[in-house]
Parts: C-alpha cells; structure tokens; sequence
C-alpha cells in the first residue's frame, strides 16, 4: 500500500527565517513520482515539483529546496528566508511510475510566515 | 490554455438533499479525478476516468455518490441523498494522456459544499 505522512500539522515562523517541510512516504515500486503542492486560501492546488524515484539529486528553485533520500523514505521541503506569501498548505504527494495516475495525498503542513 | 473548470464554487444544502458539481478538464486531457477534501487534511481519490471508462472509484461511496464523464470531455459528479460528513471541498483535475503525461495533474479551484 502507498501512504504518504506529514507529521507536522502547523509550523509558524517569522519572516526571512528558513523552514522545512518534512514528507515520509510508504511504497513497494521501486519507481515512482513524488510531488510537493501548494495550496493558499484561495483554494487552488499548485504544483511546486515532481521527483522521479531514479533521481536523487537535491533541487533549487530560487527559494525552495528539496531533500530527496531513498535510505530513509523521506522527502523534504525547504524554503529559504520565508515571506509572508509563502503562508498556505503544502501537501507532499506520491504516485506510481505510469502516466494518468493518481496521487495519494499526505494530509498537509500549514505554514504561516508572520511579518 | 485554459485550465480545469469547476461550478459551483460553493453550495449549501440540507442534510438528505441532493447536489451535482461540474468539472471541465484541460482541452485534450484524457484523463479525470475527483478528490474529496475535507477540511484539515489532505485530498481523497474519489474516482477516476479515462477518457469516458471509470479507472478505480474504489472510495467512492456508491451508495450516495455517483459520478460520470458520458463524452470523455466534462464530468459531473452527483451525491443524493447528501449527509453531514459529505461537508467537504470537491477538487476535479486532469493530466494528460499517456505518452505526454509527467505524472502532475492540474487541479481546478474546487467546489465547496456545506451540508447543514
């Protein structure tokens, strides 16, 4: 079975301080797609990256970052010096390795980044 | 290019009513979902098509919920009679057909039910 766990619920920080968005995930493939999505108020979900399980190479992406590690199942989410328009929900998410197919959802970390 | 197109945005009923949300997906996305998010935690696959055929509606509850893409274009997804825990956003997306996919799916801005 596939699961997807994001064990911190909410995390608040100040503006300009770094944060980490942690996503643990379950899966017998041995390849397959991770992703990270955005969601702010407004309600739309937005896609932020996908990781193919072949590729453990880290990312940047101006302010973000992303920890990919096989050994420990795990893939983190960082944002560098935080602003206030990165307040919202991101879900880490997981999918098979096959084009049209599902994502299974973690349940998502609130972040709020105060001024 | 227009992305994926949800109605009604929001909608309150009484428990036991009935309500129908309509999904129109990308131009050429072969393939369709409807996710259930209730509110504080992540979205649930409720089901999925390709083209106009159902690819898994394994968690959808069947007994109240229904669903159908009769074109393979837009789909409505129905539930009769509604009850309190149906309370919840109603996200349609799509992706592309095989061959073109990346595995993202594009997700519309959601249908927000209340059910009092």
């Amino acid at each position: 079975a596939q699961k997807v766990t994001q064990a911190q619920t909410e995390i608040s920080v100040v503006e300009k301080e770094d944060v980490t968005l942690d996503c643990v995930y379950e899966t017998r493939d041995t390849t397959y797609y991770l992703f990270w999505y955005k969601q702010p108020p407004s309600g739309e979900l937005v896609f932020l990256i996908r990781r193919n399980s072949f590729d453990e190479q880290n990312e940047i992406s101006g302010r973000y970052s992303w920890n990919f590690q096989k050994s420990t199942s795990s893939f983190n989410f960082t944002i560098t010096a935080s602003q206030v328009v990165d307040s919202a929900v991101y879900f880490c998410a997981l999918s098979r390795n096959q084009a049209g197919t599902a994502l299974i959802f973690g349940k998502g970390t609130t972040l709020s980044v105060s001024s | 290019e227009a992305g994926v197109a949800q109605s009604p945005r929001y909608k309150i009923i009484e428990k036991r009513q009935s309500v129908a949300f309509w999904c129109n997906p990308i131009s050429g996305h072969a393939t369709l979902y409807w996710y259930q998010q209730i509110l504080g935690q992540g979205p649930k696959l409720l089901i999925q098509f390709q083209n106009n055929g159902v690819v898994d509606d394994s968690q959808l509850p069947k007994d109240r919920f229904s669903a159908e893409r009769l074109k393979g274009v837009d789909s409505t997804l129905k539930i009769q009679p509604a009850k309190l825990e149906d309370s919840a956003v109603y996200l349609c997306a799509s992706s592309p057909p095989k061959g073109a996919a990346t595995g993202e799916l594009f997700f519309g801005e959601g249908s927000r039910l209340t059910v009092l």
